[in-house]
């Protein structure tokens, strides 16, 4: 079974608005990712928070970790049509450093 | 130059047939990963290798096999193709430490089986 679930599935929103996707794993983590995946090509590594983490920035991106509910979330602000793409969590189940991906968040931003 | 390559980026066959997939890289990185990646799916995990001499089944290890040649090479074999082995096949690698586990993904290989 996956260990991350990414909600919502489908994400559609107007350029310069905010994005905010979730992500609920199940086991306990050292880390939690964010990928990001244009049409049909490889991920791209986003963001890493740690287990002892709450909270990162990167540019637009800000993610959240709360390892009490299981979940984090990636938010991405101002928007751009560049943006369009599925988003990804993985994380390590149970410390093992091999990464289970979730089944995604699609983001359309409409410019 | 691309760090992690795919080859054949597609790939077309029958039935019952042997295929190879192989995965390169030049990071100098001892993990390396094969997924599989199916509409609506998201990635899962079919063998994974933490250095020269380790193999492991991840997720989804039925009907694949794997060779680790050597730390730049990991390839991915489907014995005896069936068609719902159709799928979009991703490598990728990491760092061995535990303080960066970032992957690094290659192209992908659109593989389809008549």
């Amino acid at each position: 079974s996956q260990q991350g679930e990414e909600d919502p599935q489908a994400l559609s929103i107007q350029e310069g608005e905010n994005a905010t996707m979730n992500c609920s794993y199940k086991t306990s983590i050292n880390n939690l990712q964010w990928y990001r995946q244009n049409s049909g090509r490889g991920l791209v590594h986003l963001i890493l928070i740690r287990s002892n983490e709450r909270e990162k920035h990167s540019g637009r991106l800000r993610v959240t970790l709360d390892t009490s509910k299981k979940s984090s979330s990636l938010l991405i602000t101002a928007s751009r049509a560049a943006d369009t793409a599925s988003y990804f969590c993985a994380t390590d189940e149970g410390r093992t450093y091999k990464y289970i991906f979730g089944t995604g968040t699609r983001l359309k931003v409409l410019a | 130059d691309a760090d992690v390559t795919q080859t054949p980026r597609n790939r077309i066959t029958k039935t019952g047939k042997r295929i190879m997939l192989e995965c390169s890289q030049t990071k100098g990185h001892d993990r390396m990963y094969w997924y599989r990646q199916d509409p609506g799916l998201g990635l899962r995990l079919i063998y994974y290798s933490f250095d020269v001499k380790d193999i492991n089944k991840g997720e989804i290890s039925d009907g694949y096999s794997v060779s680790r040649q050597a730390q730049a090479k990991f390839s991915l074999s489907l014995e005896s193709a069936i068609p719902n082995q159709t799928a979009l096949y991703f490598c990728a690698t990491s760092e061995g430490n535990r303080g960066n586990n970032e992957q690094f993904f290659g192209p992908g290989t659109r593989l389809t089986v008549l």
